[in-house]
Order: structure tokens, then sequence, then C-alpha cells
């Protein structure tokens, strides 16, 4: 039973472009919900996260966008750049920190 | 800063041995956990710790053993190692209220 849904496998963008990655989720005990960056051999990365009571972030090129009633959220990257290149996990949880739910990733590429 | 450090990187097994895979960090960090990697799965979480002498099971525990016996380690014990545990495992800490910090991951493979 897949709590955390990253739909799409695989994303490819020109680079400049906008990249918009896709997350849905099930569990509406999520109070917290995080994306995380993993280049090869490396281990993933904290990007940027988002609290259920807010429904946008942002962090430089990078927005979190928040729907609770559609139980979906969304990471946009502009304009992308060649280094942006990497799986992208979407994860969630409720509570502190720990047991935190990761999605299957989403592999994105962008292309010079 | 180190940050967190698996060990080793790469390692195979045959069915049946057991080995323990390192973690540790120097970031002071209460909480601890392991997750394993596998295609098309995300990353599932194995066990956690919340500190020093505190451990609990994540989603998929069966066929691994924790302790935490310091803040700064807390290995992974493979008893009678399986194929099914062909994976690659990811140590990660933070502070309670914090994200997670990863390591860069052991690539074990079980024949």
């Amino acid at each position: 039973d897949q709590q955390v849904k990253q739909n799409s496998p695989s994303l490819s963008v020109q680079e400049g472009r906008i990249s918009i990655l896709n997350c849905d989720y099930t569990n509406s005990m999520f109070d917290y919900f995080l994306w995380y960056k993993k280049y090869p051999a490396e281990g993933p990365t904290f990007l940027i996260s988002i609290s259920s009571i807010k429904d946008k972030n942002e962090d430089g090129r990078f927005t979190v966008f928040l729907n609770k009633s559609a139980k979906h959220l969304s990471l946009h990257i502009v304009p992308s750049q060649p280094g942006d290149s990497a799986v992208y996990f979407c994860a969630s949880g409720s509570g502190g920190y720990q047991k935190v739910t990761f999605g299957t990733g989403t592999k994105l590429q962008v292309i010079p | 800063n180190a940050g967190v450090t698996q060990t080793p990187k790469f390692q195979v097994l045959k069915t049946g041995q057991s080995m323990t895979l390192q973690c540790a960090q120097d970031m002071n960090h209460e909480y601890m956990s392991w997750y394993r990697q596998d295609p098309g799965m995300g990353l599932r979480l194995i066990h956690y710790s919340v500190g020093a002498g505190i451990t609990d099971q994540g989603e998929v525990p069966n066929g691994y053993n924790v302790s935490r016996s310091t803040t700064e380690d807390f290995p992974l014990r493979l008893l009678s190692a399986a194929p099914s545990q062909t994976s690659v495992y990811f140590c990660a800490s933070s502070y309670l209220q914090g994200a997670l910090h990863f390591g860069n991951g052991t690539r074990l493979t079980v024949t």
C-alpha cells in the first residue's frame, strides 16, 4: 500500500524551462512534506519542505505547492539547469521527522 | 565535518552469511535510521532510533537487527543474509525536528 506516490518515473525538460514534479499521498495524517534530490552513487539530500498549514514554500529556484484537498504536492524548478538532473523523491510524515515515508522517485533529465 | 559515514561501500555475501553495516554521524543528532532502496520501491524504513539505547522497527524490519549504544553509531546487522536483502542501504540522521541527512549508501549483493 503505497502511501506516497510518484506516478512519473522520468521527466525530460529543456534547460531554462520549468520542471514540474508531482506527488500524491493517501494518508490524511501527514502534516509535513519534503523533497529530496539524489545523484547516482550518493545519498539523498534535502531540498525543500512544506508544512500542512501552508500551500506554498519557495527557496530560490525551487517552489513546493501543496493541495491538501487533492492530497497532491508538486515541486517546481525554474529555470531548470543541467545540474538539476537527478532523481527526486517526495516524502511525507506526521509528528516528528521519524518514520518518513518516501515515494518511488522521478528521474529528471535537463537537456542543455 | 564528515556528516554521515557508511562502511563498506560495497559488499557481496553468500546466502546465510552474517555481516554488519556500519553507520556513524558526527553531528550529535538524536535520530538515526536505516533505509533500503530497491528499484520501483523508493526508500523503505528498516529500523530507527530516537536516542542511545532506544530503537524501534520501521516498515521492513524482518531479517535485520540494530542497536544504539552511543549517539554517534547505529550499526545494522544481517543475521543470515538472503537474496531478497540485495539492495542499497542508506543510513540517515537528524535532530528530532530536522530533515534527514543521508550517508552515501552501501550496495549489498547476496548470492
